[in-house]
């Protein structure tokens, strides 16, 4: 069973800062990893799929990168929405999540 | 637009059984495989169990494998999740989600999710 590691848990930035946010699986999954954004009562949203494609709607200041084990999804410029909890996901197992604040 | 509405949820005690439903609408739904995924009160997100287009395939995590089971009617867009033998850890917001363009993985559209509580 692939187990994915997320860090930093916590990441406390700025509006208008870039974020960096890191996904380690613990074995390779080549490029089949999403990134979702969850904020507080609401349902996660797809924003990246097979590692950099961006899904319908998300903007173009999210961008994901990465292949085999190491993945990382960036936010060029954090707007006020974007505090949320990301999570990364490889098939049916998800990581713990990183949670962007202010 | 893509719409997924679940219903069923409450509170109920360890032991008892709970029907979950998803509408879907927007879509065709028989086309898609189908999700639940479920997150405990302040955790993340835990993967339930998959049912394909055509029901030919149900797969379940292990928490839940021999206690749930997944269904859908393509009739009726409407995605199912019988939970029986319900304990504490299964409490959590379920949802339901979609997969994207037809595969399994990943989930393109989710529902609001219900709130499922077992407690005595």
């Amino acid at each position: 069973e692939i187990v994915l590691t997320q860090s930093p848990a916590t990441l406390s930035l700025s509006p208008g800062e870039r974020a960096t946010l890191s996904c380690r699986a613990s074995q390779s999954v080549n490029t089949y990893l999403a990134w979702y954004q969850q904020k507080p009562g609401q349902a996660p949203r797809l924003l990246i799929y097979d590692a950099s494609n961006r899904a319908t709607g998300t903007p173009a200041r999210f961008s994901g990168s990465g292949s085999g084990t190491d993945f990382t999804l960036t936010v060029s410029s954090l707007e006020a929405e974007d505090f949320a909890v990301y999570y990364c996901q490889q098939r049916s197992t998800f990581g713990p999540g990183t949670k962007v604040d202010i | 637009q893509v719409q997924l509405v679940e219903s069923g949820g409450g509170v109920v005690q360890p032991g008892r059984s709970l029907r979950l439903s998803c509408a879907a609408s927007g879509f065709p739904f028989s086309n898609y495989a189908m999700h639940w995924v479920r997150q405990a009160p302040g955790k993340g997100l835990e993967w339930v169990a998959l049912i394909s287009y055509d029901e030919s395939n149900k797969y379940y995590a292990e928490s839940v494998k021999g206690r749930f089971t997944i269904s859908r009617d393509n009739s009726k867009n409407t995605l199912y999740l019988q939970m029986n033998s319900l304990r504490g850890e299964d409490t959590a917001v379920y949802y339901c989600a979609r997969g994207r363009s037809g595969n399994y993985f990943p989930f393109d559209y989710w529902g609001r999710g219900t709130l499922v509580t077992v407690s005595s």
